[in-house]
C-alpha cells in the first residue's frame, strides 16, 4: 500500500536533548512537509521541500532542522533550541505536478519533552 | 491567501446530511477552496476542492456561491466515523502553503 509512515507514534525525551522524527513516503511525491499541532489548534508549517536536496523554512522553523537526501525521506530534528517542543508532529507529501495542495498526511508523532 | 471563517462546532444526527459553512469574503479570482478533515489524534485527510463550480466526489459535495465569498461542504449521509475537525482552506495553485485555521468540530450523534 502506498502512503506515509512516521515513527515512532509516541516519543519521550529529556529537555536539552535533540531528537529526530522519521518520515518516509512511497507515493513517489516530490514535495514533503512538516507541520506542528498544539492542543486545540490548527497545523503550522515548520519546513517544506519541493525536491530532493532543497528545502525552505515555514512559519515556525526556529529550533528545527531538516534534510532531504532522498526523495522518499524527510526527517525532522527537534533541537534543544526549540523552546516548547512538546507537540503533535505531522508529515505530509504531495505531487506538485498535479496539485501540491492535495497533501497526504502520515499518522503523526506525539513528542513529549520533560 | 484569503482568510476563512468557520463555526467553532456543530452537531449532526447520524444518517442526516451535514452542511458545513465557510466564509471567505476576501477570496481572489485565482484562489481555490480546499477542505480537509482530521479525526482525533490522526493526520488530516484531504476531502475535496473547487474553484467556482460545484464539485462532488465519493466523500462529499462542495457548493461555492456565485460570488465565491462563501462555500458549503456537504456530507450527504453522516456516520459516526465522520466525527472530526473540518478545515476550510483557501489558496492559489501556485506554490505556497496550506493555512490551517482552527476548523469546525463536527460531532455526529446516534
Amino acid at each position: 500500500d502506498g502512503g506515509i509512515t512516521q515513527s515512532p507514534k509516541y516519543l519521550f525525551r529529556k529537555e536539552g536533548q535533540n531528537v529526530t522524527l522519521s518520515c518516509e513516503q512511497n507515493l513517489n511525491h516530490d514535495a514533503m512537509y512538516w507541520y506542528r499541532q498544539d492542543p486545540g489548534q490548527g497545523l503550522r508549517l515548520i519546513y517544506y521541500s519541493q525536491i530532493v536536496n532543497d528545502f525552505q523554512k515555514g512559519d515556525i522553523a526556529e529550533g528545527y532542522s531538516v534534510s532531504r537526501e532522498k526523495k522518499e525521506s524527510f526527517p525532522l530534528t527537534v533541537t534543544s533550541a526549540q523552546k516548547n517542543p512538546t507537540a503533535f508532529y505531522l508529515c505530509a507529501s504531495s505531487d506538485r505536478t498535479v496539485d501540491w495542495k492535495e497533501q497526504y498526511f502520515g499518522p503523526g508523532t506525539r513528542l513529549t519533552v520533560t | 491567501d484569503a482568510k476563512t471563517t468557520q463555526p467553532t462546532s456543530m452537531d449532526c444526527a447520524e444518517g442526516r446530511a451535514a452542511n458545513l459553512p465557510c466564509n471567505h469574503s476576501t477570496i481572489s479570482g485565482n484562489e481555490y477552496v480546499y477542505w480537509y478533515r482530521q479525526i482525533h489524534s490522526q493526520g488530516p485527510q484531504y476531502i475535496i476542492h473547487g474553484l467556482k463550480n460545484n464539485e462532488t466526489n465519493e466523500m462529499a459535495s462542495l457548493i461555492i456561491t456565485e460570488d465565491r465569498k462563501s462555500s458549503t461542504l456537504i456530507l450527504p449521509h453522516a456516520t459516526l466515523r465522520d466525527t472530526a475537525v473540518y478545515y476550510c482552506i483557501v489558496g492559489t495553485d501556485s506554490w505556497g502553503k496550506l493555512q490551517f485555521g482552527a476548523g469546525t468540530q463536527v460531532v455526529v450523534t446516534p
